[in-house]
């Protein structure tokens, strides 16, 4: 079962715009994490937010983390055609590393 | 470092046949974790596997197995394959037992015929 929900399903936009999707999950929760993933190839890892952090940025992306709601945003500034692609957040709340992933998020930038 | 390795790509087999699929963890990692991706189902565990020991197990059945050798390289084994088995599967390595950044090689692409 997945732990949690993204939102938009599919998001389309302009290059240069922003684009922003959220997860929401289910259970308490050590760390988020946020892939990228082309075309159905592996998984690309973008960043790790810990439940102890509330924003973490990397380079042209913003991610955030409120544990009381249990949801997290990720928000792609200036966005290229380049970062068409299916964003997923996983969280990781056993010990290990055992992820349970949203349903993804699909990202169409038009130049 | 190299990133984590997955072989072969690409595999079709038949009905009722068994598969073996393979990672490579990067260099140092002791975690290695399979995972299942299908249109109707997403992205779902099978299984994790830290110095040797398999230490969290997904919702599948026993037809799916795994283990991890000495080197901490990962094999997965699905036996008498079903037309549902057909999907990409995906080897994450990790340095540590949790809390930490997951990387994720190419995948596997198995079809069922």
């Amino acid at each position: 079962s997945q732990q949690g929900e993204e939102d938009p399903q599919a998001l389309s936009i302009q290059e240069g715009e922003n684009a922003t999707m959220n997860c929401s999950y289910k259970t308490s929760i050590n760390n988020l994490q946020w892939y990228r993933q082309n075309s159905g190839r592996g998984l690309v890892h973008l960043i790790l937010i810990r439940s102890n952090e509330r924003e973490k940025h990397s380079g042209r992306l913003r991610v955030t983390l409120d544990t009381s709601k249990k949801s997290s945003s990720l928000l792609i500034t200036a966005s290229r055609a380049a970062d068409t692609a299916s964003y997923f957040c996983a969280t990781d709340a056993l010990a290990g590393n055992k992820l349970t992933f949203g349903g993804g998020t699909r990202v169409l930038v038009k130049p | 470092k190299a990133g984590v390795t997955q072989t072969p790509r690409y595999l079709i087999k038949t009905r009722g046949q068994q598969v073996t699929l393979s990672c490579s963890p990067i260099s140092g990692h002791r975690s290695v974790s399979w995972y299942q991706q299908t249109p109707g189902q997403g992205l779902q565990f099978l299984f994790e596997y830290f110095s040797e020991t398999q230490r969290n197990k997904g919702n599948f059945p026993g037809r799916f197995s795994g283990r991890q050798f000495s080197n901490s390289r990962s094999e997965m084994n699905v036996s008498t394959l079903e037309l549902g088995d057909s999907a990409l599967y995906l080897c994450a390595s990790a340095p540590l037992g949790g809390n930490t950044e997951a990387f994720f090689g190419q995948g596997t692409r198995l079809t069922v015929v």
